[in-house]
């Protein structure tokens, strides 16, 4: 089972900040938070991963909480095209066993509005 | 990131027959995947493919049901043996160019059976 919970769905508008919250209560401590998106019938595109620092990329920024339960997605300025699932998933960054697989839950879909 | 191709992109196949998917990616990476979406739901891991020995399946996944192969570090198949119209999916292709690093993802290769 996945070790996360994001809200199923969201809405943003066009230009807006969108930012996507994910739970991970249980996470261990070697264990990363993983973003993905899957726009409608293409493969799942990689965002950002973290440990416990802020990330930021040319797609978003990663908000880790400081006790690691919880994180935040940031789309800083959300376009029609960002309109997707998002996936947030944990996992050590060792693929011994099947601790290193990427174990995907329901996610959430994100409506970006004009 | 590596270039990931999949072929056939689509397929509709007639029940009791089987389809051979081809994943091919543009440099060497440690790590092959194969993943299985069935219609609404999210991404399930079938198994992971391992260059010159036998792949590793997950839960609920067999090698007689669904072959894979990895002859080297750029390429593997994944074969829907004996298929029912239950093997409906998006099959999607996954490499992690070292391992503990993150998997990238290819387009998918759709399969309705009849």
């Amino acid at each position: 089972d996945a070790k996360t919970t994001q809200p199923p769905s969201m809405d943003c508008a066009e230009g807006r900040a969108a930012n996507l919250p994910c739970n991970h209560s249980t996470i261990s401590g070697n264990e990363y938070v993983y973003w993905y998106r899957q726009i409608h019938s293409q493969g799942p595109q990689y965002i950002i991963h973290g440990l416990k620092n802020n990330e930021t990329n040319e797609m978003a920024s990663l908000i880790i909480t400081e006790d690691r339960k919880s994180s935040t997605l940031i789309l800083p300025h959300a376009t029609l095209r960002d309109t997707a699932v998002y996936y947030c998933i944990v996992r050590v960054a060792d693929y011994g066993g099947s601790q290193g697989n990427l174990i995907f839950g329901k996610g959430t879909k994100l409506s970006v509005k004009p | 990131s590596a270039v990931i191709s999949q072929k056939p992109s689509r397929d509709i196949c007639q029940r009791g027959t089987s389809l051979t998917i081809q994943c091919q990616v543009d440099s060497q990476v440690t790590m092959m995947f194969w993943y299985r979406q069935q219609p609404g739901q999210s991404l399930t891991l079938i198994a992971t493919a391992n260059q010159g020995s036998e792949a590793t399946y997950e839960s609920g996944f067999v090698i007689d049901k669904f072959p894979i192969s990895r002859p080297n570090l750029t390429f593997s198949t994944l074969t829907v043996s004996n298929m029912s119209p239950e093997d409906s999916s998006i099959y999607l292709c996954s490499v992690g160019i070292l391992a503990g690093e993150t998997q990238y993802f290819g387009p998918g290769t759709r399969l309705l059976v009849l």
